[in-house]
């Protein structure tokens, strides 16, 4: 079955920039989305078709795509950003699949 | 406001049966495509199944395929994941989640906790 990959963790201090990245074989043809999930809440949607940043995210987020690999980058990391961030895409029948996420941490 | 209000959740015994719901409102509930996700305690997110927005598609997560059942009531704009066959790794918080557009997910609802266990 289709696997999106992810790193389990990445660490980044207080104001410097941070990139989770997403593999996987079909994201060359599929669009991907990164949702952000905090403790006891439900995810967010931080960046949908690659790259677009939904109205209410803060302009340190952003995402890009090349070739299988996606990215999500956050650009002057603050406290409130250490969370869980999974990338989400689909395999050629349209079946969805999430990544594993990966862990924020904010030193 | 859009709100998703899932319920049914519980602990069942290994094998058995049960029926998630998940009541929409806010919304015009006939013309979204609804999804099921799930999250083990402490792990990541898992898609679970789809439904298109008039019922006349649906798609499974390999995990559940042949076990679970997702089915809608526009009627009463009413969601359901219909679970057999239950096993101990399908213990996890359901979420309910309306496709907003493709990939999107939003809103979701605050999940229900299944617990399979003897």
């Amino acid at each position: 079955s289709y696997e999106l990959t992810q790193p389990p963790s990445v660490s980044v201090s207080l104001g410097q920039m941070a990139r989770i990245t997403c593999s996987g074989e079909a994201l060359p043809k599929k669009y991907a989305y990164w949702y952000q999930q905090k403790p006891g809440q439900a995810p967010v949607l931080v960046i949908y078709k690659d790259s677009e940043r939904p109205s209410g995210i803060p302009e340190r987020f952003s995402g890009s795509s090349s070739g299988t690999i996606v990215t999500l980058t956050i650009s002057g990391v603050q406290a409130e950003d250490e969370a869980d961030y999974y990338c989400l895409s689909a395999d050629s029948s349209g079946t969805v699949v999430f990544g594993g996420g990966t862990k924020l941490t904010v030193l | 406001q859009v709100q998703l209000v899932e319920s049914g959740g519980g602990v069942v015994q290994p094998g058995r049966s049960l029926r998630l719901s998940c009541a929409a409102s806010g919304f015009t509930f006939s013309t979204y495509g609804m999804h099921w996700v799930r999250q083990p305690p402490g792990k990541g997110l898992e898609w679970v199944a789809v439904i298109w927005y008039d019922g006349n598609n649906k798609y499974y997560a390999d995990s559940v395929k042949g076990r679970f059942t997702i089915s809608r009531d526009n009627s009463k704009n009413t969601l359901y994941l219909q679970m057999n066959s239950l096993r101990a790794e399908d213990t996890a918080l359901y979420y309910c989640t309306r496709e907003f557009i493709a990939g999107w997910f939003d809103p979701w609802g605050q999940g229900t906790l299944v617990t399979v266990s003897s």
